[in-house]
C-alpha cells in the first residue's frame, strides 16, 4: 500500500517563474493537507482540501498562491511568481474522512522548492 | 489561533538513557495531540498520538502523556538507540485536523 507521493522531490525555479507541486494521498483517502517547512522551523499548515472543495486556506498567502484537488488526479499546490522568500519544503499530509474532528495524517516526502 | 511551545530545541542523551520531550497549548478547544519524527531530509512520520479523553498512551519504548488542566502534554522515550536520533515534532489540532506544530526538538543519541 503506496503511501504519500509528492513529486517532484526537488524544484529549482528562478524568480517570477511559476511552481507546480503535486501530491498523490494514500489509497481510500479523501482529504489532503499542505504544510511548508521553513528551515530549522516546525511546519506551518497552508491548505486543507477534499475533492473538488477547499475546506480551510487560512494559512495561505492570498496572493500568488493557490491549491486545488480535483476529481481525478493529484493535488497541486500552485505558486506563481516565486521569490526566493518561498524556498522551503513542501509538504503533503492525507488522512481518511476524520473522525469526530480528528483524523491521522500522514506525510509525504516533501518537495524541496530553491528560488534562485 | 492555537499556540504550540516545545521544549527542549536540542537534546543529547547517551544511549540506553530515557528522553523526555514537553510541549504546551494555548487553546483548550484542542483534543488531539500527534507526535512525529522526522530524519533528514525526509517527511515527518507518526510515531504516537493521544486524544483528550486519555491520559497516556504507551507503544513500546514511546509514551505520550496529556495533562488537559495544565494545557501539557509530553513525549517519552525509553531505552534510547542511535536510530532514535532525529528531530522530534509535537503538534495540536483546534478544527477539522488541521495541525499546529511545535518548532521540534532535535534529539542526538550516542552511542
Amino acid at each position: 500500500n503506496a503511501g504519500v507521493m509528492q513529486n517532484p522531490r526537488h524544484l529549482v525555479r528562478r524568480r517570477g517563474q511559476e511552481a507546480r507541486l503535486r501530491c498523490s494521498p494514500m489509497k481510500g483517502h479523501s482529504h489532503v493537507y499542505w504544510y511548508r517547512q521553513l528551515p530549522e522551523e516546525g511546519l506551518k499548515f497552508m491548505v486543507y482540501l477534499q475533492k473538488e472543495n477547499i475546506i480551510d486556506e487560512s494559512g495561505m498567502p492570498k496572493e500568488r498562491f493557490s491549491a486545488e484537488f480535483p476529481k481525478e488526479g493529484p493535488s497541486i499546490l500552485r505558486i506563481q511568481q516565486v521569490v526566493r522568500g518561498d524556498s522551503a519544503a513542501y509538504f503533503c499530509a492525507s488522512s481518511p474522512a476524520p473522525q469526530g474532528g480528528q483524523g491521522q495524517q500522514f506525510f509525504g516526502p516533501g518537495t524541496r522548492l530553491t528560488v534562485l | 489561533g492555537e499556540n504550540v511551545e516545545q521544549h527542549p530545541s536540542t537534546l543529547s542523551v547517551q544511549e540506553g538513557d530515557s528522553a523526555v520531550i514537553k510541549c504546551t497549548y494555548s487553546d483548550s478547544a484542542s483534543n488531539y495531540f500527534p507526535w512525529y519524527k522526522q530524519e533528514l531530509g525526509k517527511g515527518p512520520q507518526l510515531i504516537i498520538d493521544i486524544r483528550s479523553n486519555v491520559g497516556e498512551k504507551k507503544d513500546q519504548r514511546i509514551a505520550v502523556t496529556l495533562n488537559k488542566t495544565a494545557k501539557h502534554f509530553s513525549l517519552h522515550i525509553t531505552e534510547t538507540q542511535p536510530e532514535d536520533s532525529a528531530v522530534y515534532f509535537c503538534a495540536a489540532s483546534l478544527r477539522y485536523s488541521t495541525l499546529t506544530f511545535g518548532k521540534g526538538t532535535m534529539l542526538l543519541v550516542s552511542p
